[in-house]
């Protein structure tokens, strides 16, 4: 009931295109889901989040999309470029009763080719 | 703003020495979170500080510790180091104990055992 399951593990995507990656849920206390990409050496950056009232998020070129009903959010890389080659990590937190502790997904290496 | 900073970058021990890690979290914020980033294992919760209180724990044995000073800075303390504590440590702040506040990260404490 904590885990949250990210896929792919690896993703290639060529320049220009789109990036997706998934995360899946099972415990419906969670009421915030963050998204971080992290490069080589350094720590977690955030990059956008999402609480479950909303169904969809975008920054730049960034968006989450959240499916309240299946358990399920998505990260969605529009105009893909090199430089968001990285590891991204979902990550969620129980909202009611906080316990601190964002439970994140295994993360997915992201290679963009130019 | 200066960010989330941690002490040492790196730090070499061998197995049954202490290991104190150091964190200063970014100005203003008052709540102080640790992260273990193992090889394979993803992010997962070590402990959680606020207003100088230790206010959850993930399940790690009690060796692993912290405190939390009065200006809010932060020290996770690992004694009998054991090898399957090589890790990356990552310390996180954020504004208050609230749980709708996004937790900021540092670059992390590399600690390798030998």
């Amino acid at each position: 009931q904590q885990q949250v399951k990210q896929s792919p593990q690896s993703l290639i995507v060529q320049k220009g295109g789109i990036s997706i990656i998934n995360c899946a849920y099972e415990n419906t206390a969670f009421d915030y889901f963050p998204w971080y990409q992290q490069f080589p050496g350094k720590g977690p950056a955030l990059l956008i989040a999402i609480r479950p009232d909303v169904s969809e998020k975008k920054e730049g070129r960034f968006t989450i999309s959240f499916n309240k009903s299946a358990k399920q959010f998505s990260l969605h890389i529009m105009d893909s470029q090199p430089g968001d080659s990285a590891t991204y990590f979902c990550a969620a937190r129980r909202g009611s009763s906080n316990t601190g502790k964002l439970i994140f997904g295994q993360g997915t290496t992201l290679q963009v080719k130019p | 703003e200066a960010g989330v900073t941690q002490s040492p970058t790196h730090l070499i021990k061998t197995r049954g020495q202490q290991a104190t890690l150091r964190c200063s979290p970014i100005s203003g914020h008052t709540s102080v979170y640790w992260y273990q980033q193992a090889l394979g294992l993803g992010l997962q919760f070590l402990l959680w500080y606020d207003e100088g209180e230790e206010r959850n724990r993930g399940n790690f044995p009690p060796r692993f510790s912290g405190r939390q000073f009065p200006n809010y800075s932060s020290e996770l303390n690992v004694n009998a180091l054991e090898l399957e504590d090589s890790a990356l440590y990552l310390c996180a702040s954020s504004l208050g104990r609230y749980s709708n506040q996004p937790q900021h990260f540092g670059d992390g404490t590399r600690l390798s055992i030998l």
